[in-house]
C-alpha cells in the first residue's frame, strides 16, 4: 500500500524556515515524480513544486520561486521541501503527492502538514 | 485567480446528475490530459478521473470526465449526501511550466 507521510510543519515567524519531509512507503520511490502541493485556509488547491524520478529536474510555481527548494533523497525514501523567507502568505496546509508513473496526474496523496507564518 | 476556471458552485437533488465545467487554453488543456480530485470534507483530495476520462480502481462508474478542446467535463450520476466535496481539475501548463488546478467546485446535494 502506497503511503505518503508529511511532517515538519509548525508555527514560524515571518522570514524565518521550515523543512518539511514526505516519507515514501509501498513503492519504489525514485521511479516517480514528487511534488508538494498547499491549500490555504478555506482556499482552493495551488501546485508548489514537482522533482523528477531522479531529482535532476525540478520546477517551482513563481509564488515560491528563489524561496523554496525541493529535493528528494532515494536512499531514505524521503522527498523535502526548504522553505525559507516565509511570508503569511505561505500559511497553508503542505499535501506531498505522487506523479503517476503512468501519466500526468496526482495518484496518491499524503494527509497533509500545516504550516502557519505568524508573529 | 486561477488558470483553469470552475464554477464555484453545483448542486442537485441525490439521484440527480450534476456536471462541473472546466475551461482553460491551449497551452493546458487544449494540449495535455486533464485530471480531477474529489475533497471531502477535512481530508486530502483524491484522484477521481486521470487522462480526461479515466477511472482509478475503486471509483464508481457514476463518476465520468470528458474533453473537447480547451475544455473538460466532470459527470457524476446518482448523486449521494456523501459525494458533497470539494472537486477540482488538474493538468500541465506548458507555457508556465506549472502544474495549474482549477478554483475548485463545491457540491451540495440538496
Amino acid at each position: 500500500e502506497v503511503q505518503l507521510l508529511e511532517s515538519g510543519g509548525g508555527l514560524v515567524q515571518p522570514g524565518g524556515s521550515l523543512r518539511l519531509s514526505c516519507a515514501a512507503s509501498g513503492f519504489t520511490f525514485s521511479t516517480n515524480a514528487m511534488n508538494w502541493v498547499r491549500q490555504a485556509p478555506g482556499k482552493g488547491l495551488e501546485w508548489v513544486s514537482t522533482i523528477s524520478s531522479t531529482g535532476a529536474n525540478t520546477h517551482y510555481a513563481d509564488s515560491v520561486k528563489g524561496r523554496f527548494t525541493i529535493s528528494r533523497d532515494s536512499s531514505k525514501n524521503t522527498l523535502f521541501l526548504q522553505m525559507n523567507s516565509l511570508r503569511a502568505e505561505d500559511t497553508a496546509v503542505y499535501y506531498c503527492t505522487r506523479m503517476s508513473s503512468a501519466g500526468w496526474f496526482l495518484d496518491y496523496w499524503g494527509q497533509g502538514t500545516l504550516v502557519t507564518v505568524s508573529s | 485567480q486561477s488558470v483553469l476556471t470552475q464554477p464555484p458552485s453545483v448542486s442537485a437533488a441525490p439521484g440527480q446528475k450534476v456536471t462541473i465545467s472546466c475551461s482553460g487554453s491551449t497551452s493546458n488543456i487544449g494540449n495535455n490530459y486533464v485530471s480531477w480530485y474529489q475533497q471531502l470534507p477535512g481530508t486530502a483530495p483524491k484522484v477521481l478521473i486521470y487522462e480526461n476520462n479515466k477511472r482509478p480502481s475503486g471509483i464508481p462508474d457514476r463518476f465520468s470526465g470528458s474533453k473537447s478542446g480547451t475544455s473538460a467535463t466532470l459527470g457524476i450520476t446518482g448523486l449521494q449526501t456523501g459525494d458533497e466535496a470539494d472537486f477540482y481539475c488538474g493538468t500541465w501548463d506548458k507555457s508556465l511550466g506549472a502544474w495549474v488546478f482549477g478554483g475548485g467546485t463545491k457540491l451540495t446535494v440538496l
